[in-house]
């Protein structure tokens, strides 16, 4: 079973607003990932992390940014939420290791609304 | 270019028939490796299976089956004797050694058990 945990499960906020998803594992992964994923649409991938201190945006342009300073923390922040960037953010983890070969392991998500 | 196909948007099956979901691959890689995802409503993506390309081995999970056939570039899942928990989306994708850290995932099949 997987410990990865995201917050808040769901959030609605004002356009403009700085906002910042959390997202933890407990798995000792040095791998994470930020996925957006529309309803009834694919996941896309825009921010991952090799370890600490290393991210790399992902194929999808994304405003937001991310941060990796502990292992185990993968924060998300939005400067100046709108409301194109309503959403779900999925966050995600796997080992280290051959490329490609892990698994990726899920969060249960952040819905998130900008009005 | 689309890299993992689900062709199949809605599925709709009655309890205790057995349903097939489709995926079909792209990849120019020698190693690559693929994966089924279950999304319940809840929101979670759970993995459920990896294979790599040197396997082509069919494996059999319970009442899960899975169908990997590189000379159509498939990997076909199968649940036989569905059940109402089985309803949720079905995500397929595929990571290749190359370009390890990035999952392409397909636009997933909604699956839903009428009891």
């Amino acid at each position: 079973e997987a410990d990865i945990y995201q917050t808040p499960r769901y959030l609605v906020i004002g356009t403009g607003k700085k906002i910042t998803l959390e997202c933890s594992q407990t798995m000792g992964h040095d791998k994470m990932y930020w996925y957006q994923q529309d309803p009834g649409m694919e996941l896309h991938l825009i921010h991952y992390s090799y370890g600490v201190n290393s991210t790399e945006k992902g194929d999808l342009s994304s405003e937001s940014t991310v941060s990796r300073i502990r292992t185990e923390h993968f924060p998300l922040t939005l400067e100046s939420a709108r409301p194109s960037h309503t959403s779900q953010y999925l966050c995600a983890s796997s080992e280290a290791g051959t490329p490609g070969l892990n698994e990726q392991y899920f969060g249960p998500g952040t819905r998130l609304t900008v009005t | 270019a689309q890299k993992v196909t689900q062709a199949q948007t809605e599925i709709s099956v009655v309890e205790k028939e057995d349903v097939t979901l489709d995926c079909v691959y792209e990849t120019r890689d020698t190693t690559y490796y693929l994966f089924w995802y279950k999304q319940p409503p809840s929101g979670e993506l759970v993995f459920l299976i990896r294979r790599n390309s040197f396997d082509e081995q069919n494996e059999i999970s319970g009442r899960y089956s899975w169908n990997f056939q590189k000379s159509t570039s498939s990997f076909n899942f199968t649940i036989t004797a569905s059940q109402v928990v089985d309803s949720a989306v079905y995500f397929c994708a595929l990571s290749e050694e190359r370009t390890g850290n990035q999952f392409y995932f397909g636009t997933g099949t909604s699956l839903t058990v009428i009891p």
